[in-house]
């Protein structure tokens, strides 16, 4: 268990409002990550962290930003949702330097309607 | 492009049956980690395997990566309902970025 909690677990909104995803982690991992999961698509990167105020972008990162403003704590947020986000989206955290696995948090459900 | 490749998509096997899943990468890869999901559940992460040739076990599921790097393959001995879920391969760049392939689901009839 490498101490992560997202939340919330499920949420529905509607097209154009904003939402904040928290990812919180208690072990004090360098990197963390944010990922989307869809039917056909896979796992694919939206933002990572590798440190307090240390992010960049991944291969998904338009309509999403992140922050990160301490160790535990990374933020993905929409800022004006649309129907393409409807996704699972799932934090991760690396325990270690390089040649280290991820570890997963075990999602959020958002539903954009 | 980064791009991992795993075949089947998805298998259905009968209890007790062994099973192969490929994961296949145009580029040499500096690491690749096999990770099981449970529906609705996160990732678990299996096994990782970094040099040509290595090989690795845990209970029933051996992981192998050939000696070029760029395949690897997940085997499953006498499979059992527990095994049911999605298989993932992932690998990592230099940029600590993680990518995946697009998993295998793999069902096992009791």
């Amino acid at each position: 268990d490498a101490g992560i909690t997202q939340s919330p677990r499920h949420k529905v909104t509607e097209t154009g409002t904003p939402v904040t995803l928290r990812c919180h982690q208690t072990e004090n991992h360098r990197y963390m990550y944010w990922y989307r999961q869809d039917p056909g698509h896979g796992l694919r990167l939206i933002h990572y962290s590798y440190g307090v105020k240390d992010t960049d972008k991944g291969e998904v990162s338009d309509g999403y930003s992140v922050s990160r403003s301490k160790t535990e704590d990374f933020l993905l947020t929409l800022e004006s949702a649309t129907s393409s986000q409807t996704s699972v989206y799932f934090c991760a955290v690396r325990q270690g330097a390089n040649n280290s696995p991820l570890h997963f948090g075990n999602g959020t459900r958002l539903t954009v309607t | 492009s980064q791009e991992l490749e795993q075949s089947p998509q998805s298998l259905i096997v009968q209890e007790g049956k062994n099973l192969t899943i490929n994961c296949t990468s145009s580029k040499t890869l500096y690491g690749l980690y096999w990770y099981k999901q449970k529906y609705g559940e996160g990732l678990i992460f299996l096994m990782m395997l970094q040099k040509g040739g290595e090989e690795k076990s845990h209970e029933k599921i051996t992981a192998k990566l050939d000696e070029k790097k760029q395949q690897s393959s997940l085997h499953i001995t006498a499979s059992q309902p527990s095994h049911a879920g999605i298989y993932l391969c992932g690998a990592e760049n230099t940029g600590n970025q993680f990518y995946f392939g697009t998993g295998t689901s793999l069902t096992v009839i009791p």
